[in-house]
This record gives structure tokens, C-alpha cells and sequence, in this order.
């Protein structure tokens, strides 16, 4: 059962425009929510996260907005770049042991033309 | 700085043999993971050592196993490799188990098993 679920495999977007990557979650004890972004044949890099005590977080370029009612997440990058095209992973932890641990979500492509 | 250091990057196994992945990191974590990536199936955690001297299963950890050699390795070993373990892995490592301050990966070990 997946608890962290990115809906969207893959993202087109025209550079300059904004992208909106999106992550759904199931589990109510998730409190701290990360966004990652993968090159090919690189690790995964942290890009920016939230605590469930904000609705939203910034940095540069990308905002996190958290809507803890409808359990829900999204990664705006404004403007897009073509430097931008990755895989983005979604990510959460819980408190209490193994909880602490991240859950990651399968990932979206995203895809910047110039 | 290396950060984390996977050896080897890349390697072809047959079915039945045994290898280990070996990981570093340098940063003075408490906490090291292993997780793979399978296409459509995003990062899933194979084993975790939330600090040295101890480990924890992950979602997917049958076909492995793990040692914490010290504060800085953490391996991983297959015992006889199977093609359903064919799949890219990355290690991990972070202060701590909450993730507050996210994990950092280093940079993969892609293993094919024929």
C-alpha cells in the first residue's frame, strides 16, 4: 500500500512557465515532507522541505505548499529552467522509530523546453 | 568532502553468485540506509542502520543482507543474486532518523544480475 503517491509520471512545461509537481499521502503520522530531484545516473539531491507546523516554505525559485487536511503536497518551481528537467521525488517521515525513516513517492519526470 | 561513496558504480552478476556493495560516508552520520530504484517503482529501502552498531529492516529486504562496519560503512551483501534483484542502489546516510535535515545519497551502484 503505497503511502506516499506522486500521480503524475512525467511533466512538460515551456521554459519560463511554472511547474507544479504533485504528492498525495495516506499516513496521518507523516509530520516532515521532502522534495528531492534525481539527474540521470546521479543520487537523489535534496531541494527543499517542510514541517506539517507550515503551509508553505521557500527557497529561490521553489515553494512547497502543505495542505494537511487533504493530505496533500505540491513543488512549484517558478520560473522553470531547462536545467530544471529531473526526476522529482516526493518524500515524508513519521515520528517513532521506523517512522523516522523516509517514505519516497515512485518519482515525476519533469521535462523543461526551451 | 566525498560526502557518501558507493563502490562499485557499475556490475554484472550471474545468477547464484555473491557480491557485496560497499558505502562510505564522511560526514560524521549517525544514520545509513540502502534503498533501490526499479523504473515505475521509485526508491524503496532495503536497510537501515539508524546508528553504529545496529540495523533494521527495511520494505523490501529479503535476498540481503547488512553490516555496520563503523560509524562511516555500511554494506550491503547479496548472498546468491537472482534477476528480480537486478536494479539500481543507492546509499544513504543523515544525522539522525527524523530526516529533518534530509538524507544525502551517493551516486549509485548499477547492478545487473543474468
Amino acid at each position: 500500500d503505497q503511502q506516499v503517491k506522486q500521480n503524475s509520471p512525467s511533466l512538460s512545461v515551456q521554459e519560463g512557465r511554472i511547474s507544479i509537481l504533485n504528492c498525495d499521502y495516506t499516513n496521518s503520522m507523516f509530520d516532515y515532507f521532502l522534495w528531492y530531484k534525481k539527474y540521470p545516473a546521479e543520487g537523489p539531491t535534496f531541494l527543499i522541505s517542510i514541517s506539517s507546523i507550515k503551509d508553505k516554505n521557500e527557497d529561490g525559485r521553489f515553494t512547497v505548499f502543505l495542505n494537511k487536511s487533504a493530505k496533500h503536497l505540491s513543488l512549484h518551481i517558478v520560473p522553470s529552467q531547462p536545467g530544471d528537467s529531473a526526476v522529482y521525488f516526493c518524500a515524508a517521515s513519521g515520528v517513532g522509530g521506523s517512522q523516522g525513516n523516509l517514505i519516497f513517492g515512485k518519482g515525476t519526470k519533469l521535462s523543461v523546453k526551451p | 568532502n566525498a560526502g557518501v561513496t558507493q563502490t562499485p558504480k557499475f556490475q554484472v552478476l550471474k545468477t547464484g553468485q555473491s557480491m557485496t556493495l560497499q558505502c562510505a560516508q564522511d560526514m560524521n552520520h549517525n544514520s545509513m540506509y540502502w534503498y533501490r530504484q526499479d523504473p515505475g517503482m521509485g526508491l524503496r529501502l532495503i536497510y537501515y542502520s539508524a546508528s553504529e552498531g545496529t540495523t533494521d529492516k527495511g520494505e523490501v529486504p529479503n535476498g540481503y543482507n547488512v553490516s555496520r562496519l563503523n560509524k562511516r560503512e555500511f554494506s550491503l551483501r547479496l548472498e546468491s543474486a537472482a534477476p528480480s534483484q537486478t536494479s539500481v542502489y543507492f546509499c544513504a546516510s543523515s544525522e539522525g532518523g527524523r530526516g529533518k535535515l534530509g538524507y544525502t545519497f551517493g551516486s549509485g551502484t548499477r547492478l545487473t544480475v543474468v
